[in-house]
């Protein structure tokens, strides 16, 4: 069965570095979807992709967050500086075409940061 | 925009009673329902959704949700739990029309104790 991959699944950084997330999609989805989920909350929406393009980066903390799929397939999500408050799990997820009609979306097992 | 409320973040019952897990939204508009489970260390995967028809929705793994529009809520339940449903489950909405993004409530940890 198809399933997103995600990179790294843990990942511990220094406050003021950089760090890097990947993410594949299952093969032939055109939407993407990253999420952040903190500790004890549900995942909340950072940014969607449709193909290459950004339809919602309503809540992405675009000071210190991108996002980018440039042949839209895989996704990278950047943070930089990193900040105390990042640590939390990241979520990718992907679906066929999109929310229309209540479409599924699936999740890969997520990137866990822990920044000191 | 919408919002998620489920109303208990844990819930501990023994192996083979039945267990409900309360989920309430608040929406200006119609919507999709969805119940997904994260197992320890894993991504969430979908339980079950509710996008028309019936009000009764049902997963292959014996879970069902009813949604009641009146009451806005999307209650999952199952009759005899398993050791192996120890997980936590979200629920979670999305709009018919215009921003369709998946907004969730904070999650219902569900403890099965022998």
């Amino acid at each position: 069965e198809a399933e997103v991959a995600q990179s790294p699944r843990y990942k511990i950084t220094e406050k003021s570095q950089a760090v890097a997330f990947w993410c594949d999609p299952i093969s032939g989805h055109a939407t993407l979807y990253w999420y952040r989920q903190i500790l004890g909350q549900g995942p909340e929406l950072l940014v969607q992709f449709q193909d290459e393009s950004v339809v919602d980066d309503s809540q992405l903390p675009k000071d210190r967050f991108s996002a980018e799929r440039l042949k839209g397939v895989d996704s990278t999500l950047k943070i930089q500086p990193a900040e105390l408050g990042d640590s939390a799990m990241y979520l990718c997820a992907s679906s066929l075409a999109g929310l229309a009609f209540g479409e599924t979306q699936y999740f890969g097992p997520g990137t866990r940061l822990l920044v000191l | 925009a919408q919002s998620v409320t489920q109303l208990d973040s844990q819930v501990p019952v023994f192996e083979e009673a039945p267990v409900e897990l309360r989920c309430n939204y608040s929406s200006s508009v119609s919507v999709y329902l969805f119940w997904y489970v994260q197992y320890p260390n894993q991504g969430l995967q979908l339980l079950l959704k509710y996008l028309s028809g019936s009000t009764l929705v049902e997963s292959i793994n014996g879970f069902e949700a009813e949604f009641n529009k009146s009451q806005t809520s999307f209650h999952l339940r199952k009759p005899s739990v398993h050791i192996s449903d120890t997980a936590e489950y979200f629920c979670a909405v999305s709009s018919i029309q215009g921003a369709q993004k998946l907004v969730f409530g904070q999650g219902t940890r569900l403890t099965i104790n022998p």
